[in-house]
């Protein structure tokens, strides 16, 4: 099945505490991003790569570091999070070059740091 | 910069009845991509417009864009429960060739009244 896997899917910790998200694709996709919803915010990219080797700041990209060492995957780093990194975290892929880039999320990931 | 809007931000509707959400959008883009969000779920593509003009129908949704106006539109036709959800729509930052950069408006949820 295709599909973009994420894990962990809930995750609380303290300030400080430096954290992994994992992001997953089976469908060979060069394009991947890392979005976080807020309430009444919407969702706003944090990170994007656009092939392996390949990344780039999206909007809010401040308190977070990804790579992409491997064409399926794409993690989120917070070094050493903050409370006002409590969010609901989607990691994204699509295929790159093409008229119809339809993005696939994954399942989301919420991230309390207290 | 470009900025997406929808409106309303919250719609409560009888089951049968029809009505239209709005996704405006300040900077020129011919792409153009509605998604579907269940609670703590996850986005789930619905339609992606292309071009001026561009009409999608699947069910009881039709979305519309209108480059010229930055302007597309989500009509729902005789309203059921299960469209219960939060859309919404996000526009590619490129014109004449997609750059995948999406920016989100803040969507808008739907609560379908039986």
């Amino acid at each position: 099945e295709a599909q973009v896997t994420q894990n962990p899917r809930y995750l609380i910790t303290v300030t400080g505490k430096k954290l992994t998200v994992t992001c997953s694709q089976n469908m060979n996709h060069e394009y991947m991003s890392w979005y976080r919803q807020d309430p009444g915010l919407g969702l706003r990219q944090i990170y994007y790569s656009m092939n392996v080797e390949v990344t780039d700041k999206g909007d809010v990209p401040e308190g977070y570091k990804v790579s992409r060492k491997e064409k399926r995957n794409f993690p989120l780093i917070l070094e050493s999070p903050s409370p006002n990194q409590t969010s609901l975290y989607f990691c994204a892929s699509s295929l790159w070059g093409l008229d119809e880039n339809e993005q696939f999320f994954g399942p989301g990931t919420r991230l309390t740091v207290l | 910069e470009l900025k997406v809007e929808q409106n309303p931000l919250f719609l409560s509707m009888q089951e049968g009845k029809n009505y239209t959400i709005y996704c405006n959008y300040s900077t020129t883009s011919d792409r153009l991509y509605w998604y579907r969000q269940d609670p703590g779920k996850s986005l789930e593509s619905l339609f992606v417009l292309l071009s001026n003009g561009a009409v999608k129908q699947e069910g009881r949704l039709m979305a519309s864009l209108d480059t010229k106006a930055r302007l597309s539109t989500l009509h729902i036709t005789a309203a059921v429960h299960d469209l219960s959800a939060t859309y919404f729509c996000a526009v590619d930052e490129g014109y004449g060739g997609a750059t995948n950069k999406l920016i989100f408006g803040t969507g808008t949820l739907l609560a379908v009244q039986p």
